[in-house]
């Protein structure tokens, strides 16, 4: 059980264009969904969380505009990165938490690798 | 401020025993979580600690003493697949997932 699907696993696109990953919760509801970055040899560094029905809360230093977040569904949770760039270019990861409670683990998608020439 | 510390690489020989430390300092506690990635994967979840004590699971087992800010993910009969990077996260007051750098598993034959 707990199973996340995120799509694309890899995308590479050039510089201006807008990219959307999508994150899924298969068997379980997801009241709350975690978008986070990870750089090579580092840590997982959150981006935002996105409950389902509310606007995204985005960590400091996050630019909204740039990500956006829409979490329409229990089992869906969408980040648009909009107009990428080179530095934008990074392994994305999502994860959801079941709807039991905050003490829930979260399980991740495979996460996406995003390559902007 | 928050602050999780587990060290940065450790190196084991198959089929032995080995402990990954984390201790922590947060606003509050309300579990430790312990999960697996591997290189270029998405983290796994491996295990989850809220009352002091060892909780086992196969291979794997979790300690945690909340007195402490310490706890340790204990993995026996390891095998190469095991190579992996090991990260502790803490869930503060806020129900926040507060996490470490990870411990990078290197095994050798």
């Amino acid at each position: 059980g707990a199973v996340v699907s995120q799509h694309p696993s890899r995308v590479i696109c050039k510089s201006g264009t807008s990219v959307k990953i999508e994150c899924r919760s298969l068997d379980f509801q997801a009241t709350t969904m975690f978008w986070y970055r990870q750089f090579p040899k580092q840590s997982l560094m959150l981006m935002a969380t996105s409950n389902e029905g509310s606007k995204a809360t985005y960590e400091q230093g996050v630019e909204k505009d740039k990500f956006l977040i829409n979490h329409a569904s229990l089992t869906l949770s969408t980040l648009t990165v909009t107009s990428a760039h080179p530095e934008d270019s990074s392994f994305y990861i999502c994860s959801a938490r079941e709807a039991a409670g905050e003490n829930q683990p979260q399980h991740f998608g495979d996460g996406t690798r995003l390559s902007i020439l | 401020g928050q602050n999780i510390d587990q060290p940065t690489e450790m190196t084991a020989t198959e089929g032995a025993i080995v402990q990954i430390n984390c201790t922590y300092q947060t606003s509050g506690f309300n579990g430790l979580f312990w999960y697996q990635q591997h290189a270029g994967e998405a983290p796994t979840f491996l295990s989850y600690n809220v009352l002091d004590g060892l909780e086992e699971k196969g291979r794997f087992s979790s300690f945690l003493s909340r007195s402490k800010g310490y706890s340790y993910l204990l993995l026996k009969e390891l095998q190469m697949k095991d190579s992996a990077s090991y990260l502790c996260a803490v869930l503060d007051s806020n129900y926040q997932l507060i996490w470490g750098a990870g411990t990078k598993l290197i095994i050798k034959p």
